[in-house]
């Protein structure tokens, strides 16, 4: 099987764009969770979807948004950006199912805002 | 915040075990014990997850203490490409609907050959 795919795998934008980040998960898992990770915070979680609806949510500001297609794949979406948004972002995939099951993540995007 | 403490860094020789340890003293009964690691800014991979038995695949062994309140990830035989930050993560079980994992620090682990 597949991995999850992540793109693009390496992004450069400017202060005040917007950019948005695509994650295909592994075929047959309906959740896609997506976290961010700088030198300074590490590794946070930033929302989850299942069946196209968002299931959970982390504490970051409204610029962050995404969603999830019917056939899982999931994009997200920050607007405005700022400095302080380049990171790492990863998404993860898991089953879906009730409760807390292995997430398996893919490679990333590395977003650079000058 | 993370319900897990990793000493910040290990090292162990090729060849050897590398154990690392993480305690989880405030774990629930229901909660798991996961262990995930990332290898210079890859996506974290997943390693292995236990409740309150040892559990071992082709990767690793988890032995969980019997008040699960402690555990140790065991690589049988460190390679270099094993030189990664490990990270222990506790999370709910079937029931839980929090959906994510929430990161510590983790233990950066140096394989030296």
């Amino acid at each position: 099987k597949a991995g999850v795919t992540q793109t693009p795998r390496y992004l450069i934008k400017t202060r005040g764009q917007q950019v948005t980040l695509s994650c295909s998960p592994i075929s047959g898992h309906r959740s896609v969770s997506w976290y961010q990770q700088t030198p300074g915070q590490g590794l946070q979680f930033l929302f989850e979807y299942f069946s196209e609806t968002q299931r959970n949510k982390g504490n970051f500001p409204g610029r962050f948004s995404g969603r999830q297609f019917s056939n899982s794949r999931s994009e997200m979406n920050v607007s405005t950006l700022e400095l302080g948004d380049s990171a790492l972002y990863l998404c993860a995939s898991s089953l879906g199912g009730a409760g807390a099951e292995t997430q398996y993540f893919g490679p990333g995007t590395r977003l650079l805002v000058l | 915040d993370a319900k897990t403490t990793q000493p910040p860094s290990m090292d162990c020789a090729e060849g050897r075990a590398a154990n690392l340890p993480c305690n989880h003293s405030t774990i629930s009964g229901n909660e798991y014990v996961y262990w995930y690691r990332q290898i210079h800014s890859q996506g974290p991979q997943y390693i292995i997850h236990g409740l309150k038995n040892n559990e071992t695949n082709e990767m690793a062994s988890l032995i969980i203490t019997e008040d699960r309140k402690s555990s140790t990830l065991i690589l049988p035989h460190a390679t270099l490409r094993d030189t990664a930050v490990y990270y222990c993560i506790v999370r709910g079980g079937p029931m839980d609907s929090s959906y994510k994992l929430i990161f510590g620090s983790g233990t950066r682990l140096l394989v030296r050959p």
